[in-house]
């Protein structure tokens, strides 16, 4: 099984700061990556899918990059309504695996 | 817009069955392949199984490989998940899930049910 590897598990950031989360894959899974947030008592939404496509209606805010075992989310501007636990999740084969997620708190 | 409601949660005994309902709305549910996801208390997400658009692959998670039967109903527009000898750590909310694929196979997860928690506990 392929295992995702997500740091840092927790940051602490100001409004308006740019706050950057990794992803690294024990093999190569191309850009078979996607990314979601989750807010307490949530179902999680997908953010980005192959590893830098903006879904529909997130702001653009969002982003992300990567290919091969190394991938990056990156929020350029927090905002208060951002503050939640972030996932990464392969698609290269089966099982899916997730990330072990990132919490984004406000400082 | 797109709909997933989870039903069929609950109180279980370790060892029994519970049969979870996700009612679909809003899409051509017959053109997609929907996933079971799990979170247990505190935890991280983990996929659980997957079947096909026409139901005719089905995939499972090892740790419920034998145990879980994902089922799906396209004149109804309903996932199921039967779920036999229950085990504590099988505790979670349990999500399904859109795959975004049209008639594919499995990519990204792009519509989420609220969820429905299975306790396993005596």
């Amino acid at each position: 099984d392929i295992q995702m590897t997500q740091s840092p598990s927790s940051l602490s950031a100001s409004v308006g700061d740019r706050v950057t989360i990794t992803c690294q894959a024990t093999q190569d899974i191309s850009i078979y990556l996607n990314w979601y947030q989750q807010k307490p008592g949530k179902a999680p939404k997908l953010l980005i899918y192959d590893a830098s496509n903006l879904e529909t209606g997130v702001p653009s805010r969002f982003s992300g990059s990567g290919s091969g075992t190394h991938f990056t989310f990156t929020i350029t501007t927090l905002q208060p309504e951002d503050i939640a636990t972030y996932y990464c999740q392969h698609y290269d084969n089966l099982p899916l695996t997730f990330g072990g997620g990132t919490k984004v708190e406000i400082k | 817009q797109v709909q997933l409601v989870e039903s069929g949660g609950g109180v279980v005994q370790p060892g029994g069955s519970l049969r979870l309902s996700c009612a679909a709305s809003g899409f051509t549910f017959s053109s997609y392949g929907i996933h079971w996801v799990r979170q247990a208390p505190g935890k991280g997400l983990e996929w659980v199984a997957f079947i096909r658009f026409d139901g005719s692959n089905k995939y499972y998670a090892d740790s419920v490989k034998g145990r879980f039967t994902i089922s799906r109903d396209n004149s109804k527009n309903t996932l199921y998940l039967q779920m036999n000898s229950l085990r504590a750590e099988d505790t979670a909310v349990y999500y399904c899930a859109r795959d975004r694929a049209v008639f594919g196979f499995y990519s990204a997860l792009d519509y989420w049910g609220q969820g429905t928690l299975v306790t396993v506990s005596s």
